[in-house]
């Protein structure tokens, strides 16, 4: 089974800007891998914030934004608020079943 | 508005089986592919399996196949997750999933339920 990576914390400022990746180590994620990202907040459950690698729900904020960088897939945030701290899941597909990363703590302060 | 609501967790022995469902409401139920999601408390999220809209279509990590079955019943707007043989490695919280199409192979989770605690323990 793959390995999907994310950072394990990453910090930013409120209002700044930040750059969460998610890696694949069967190679370079490209659009087949339909990378989908999830907040999570202590205590509830996830919510559904890009799919298809840049695609957003009705309810993600404008400040959230989803790319391919480097090989990776990217979740951009720019302009952080308090609110936005969280854990933050990537998921890709795979032949054989998709596969969450470990998750990023992203901490505004 | 999309309502997932989960039940059917609780404490269970090694080895034992138990079954988990999800309520539905707020969408067409079989215009959807769904999907049941665990998270190990205070871990990262796994994705256990998925369903296609007809149940024609299902899928499994590998960590569970052979031991779990997804299932649904569209004319009750209802998820099922059979589980048998637990280990104390199944202990988590299970989230059911709507996913955004009507196959699950993707997966595309949508809308979450609250989750249900299954605490695998002798």
């Amino acid at each position: 089974q793959a390995v999907v990576t994310q950072e394990p914390s990453l910090t930013v400022s409120p209002g700044g800007t930040v750059t969460l990746t998610c890696g694949s180590s069967t190679g370079p994620v490209t659009s087949n891998h339909y990378a989908r990202w999830f907040q999570q907040k202590p205590g509830q459950a996830p919510t559904t914030l890009i799919y298809d690698t840049r695609n957003k729900r009705s309810w993600t904020p404008a400040r959230f934004s989803g790319s391919l960088v480097g090989g990776k897939a990217a979740l951009t945030l720019s302009g952080a608020q308090p609110e936005d701290e969280a854990d933050y899941y990537c998921l890709l597909s795979y032949v054989a079943a998709p596969v969450f990363g470990g998750g990023t703590k992203l901490t505004v302060l | 508005e999309v309502y997932l609501e989960e039940s059917g967790g609780g404490l269970v022995q090694p080895g034992r089986s138990l079954r988990l469902s999800c309520a539905a409401s707020g969408f067409t139920f079989d215009d959807f592919g769904m999907h049941w999601v665990r998270q190990v408390p205070g871990k990262g999220l796994e994705w256990v399996a998925g369903i296609s809209w007809d149940g024609d279509s299902v899928g499994y990590a590998d960590s569970v196949k052979g031991r779990f079955t997804i299932s649904r019943d569209n004319a009750k707007n209802s998820l099922y997750l059979q589980m048998a043989s637990l280990s104390i490695k199944d202990t988590a919280v299970y989230y059911c999933a709507k996913d955004l199409k009507t196959q699950w192979q993707v997966a595309r989770p949508d809308s979450w339920g609250q989750g249900t605690l299954v605490t695998v323990s002798s």
